[in-house]
């Protein structure tokens, strides 16, 4: 009964590959977002959609393409990985009633690039 | 949104309260104080948010300053499992579903010791 989960929990790759981390959440949220962690521990957001559609796009480089198929999935793909692409990333969503709101946050992947 | 201060490490006694403060001096009429916690290696937690009254719910109480200029999120009995980073963001209610960026800051690291 996971509420948002994320594919996969670890994933090592090599410098110029392209790789994709998938995302998912059964609480009905028309929202979702995608949230990078850096090795500081700085946790900002990169993406946010709202039923399929792009709401928020923090300057995050051209490399980075989510995709959202549908309302319960938002997917990374990242295009020829950098070093400094490792992080942890988080998928999260949320719902906005009546002018507040909370933000439930998947387990994480921890990317790795050598 | 308005910047929140934080001391960046606070000890606490297993059983006892834990109280974290916060600092957000610029904050505006119709900004929001919400709490997240992150325990290591999970992605963040939401904990309770107020405007300006006091709040509490199942997980923690939060004090809000008659000027909202500061506020504190109280664990009324701490337990080793309350070990985290906890995060004080203070924001807008969005008026646009997916525009809920939340920024976090560096946080307060709380140890709870047996």
């Amino acid at each position: 009964d996971t509420a948002v989960s994320q594919t996969p929990k670890y994933l090592v790759t090599q410098m110029g590959n392209d790789k994709s981390i998938k995302c998912e959440q059964n609480l009905g949220h028309d929202t979702m977002y995608w949230y990078k962690q850096d090795s500081k521990k700085f946790l900002k957001i990169m993406f946010s959609y709202n039923n399929k559609e792009l709401i928020i796009n923090e300057t995050v480089p051209n490399r980075f393409s989510p995709k959202s198929p549908d309302k319960a999935h938002l997917n990374l793909h990242i295009n020829s990985l950098e070093l400094g692409d490792s992080a942890v990333y988080f998928c999260a969503s949320s719902q906005l009633l009546a002018g507040d709101y909370e933000q439930y946050f998947g387990p994480g992947t921890r990317l790795t690039v050598t | 949104d308005a910047k929140t201060t934080q001391p960046p490490s606070m000890d606490c006694a297993e059983g006892r309260a834990a109280n974290l403060p916060c600092n957000h001096s610029t904050i505006s009429g119709n900004e929001y104080v919400y709490w997240y916690r992150q325990i290591h290696s999970q992605g963040p937690q939401y904990i309770i948010h107020g405007l300006k009254n006091n709040e509490t719910n199942e997980m923690a109480s939060l004090i809000i300053t008659e000027d909202r200029k500061s506020s504190t999120l109280i664990l009324p009995h701490a337990t080793l499992r309350d070990t985290a980073v906890y995060y004080c963001i203070v924001r807008v209610a969005p008026e646009i579903q997916g525009a809920q960026k939340l920024v976090f800051g560096q946080g307060t690291r709380l140890t709870i010791n047996p």
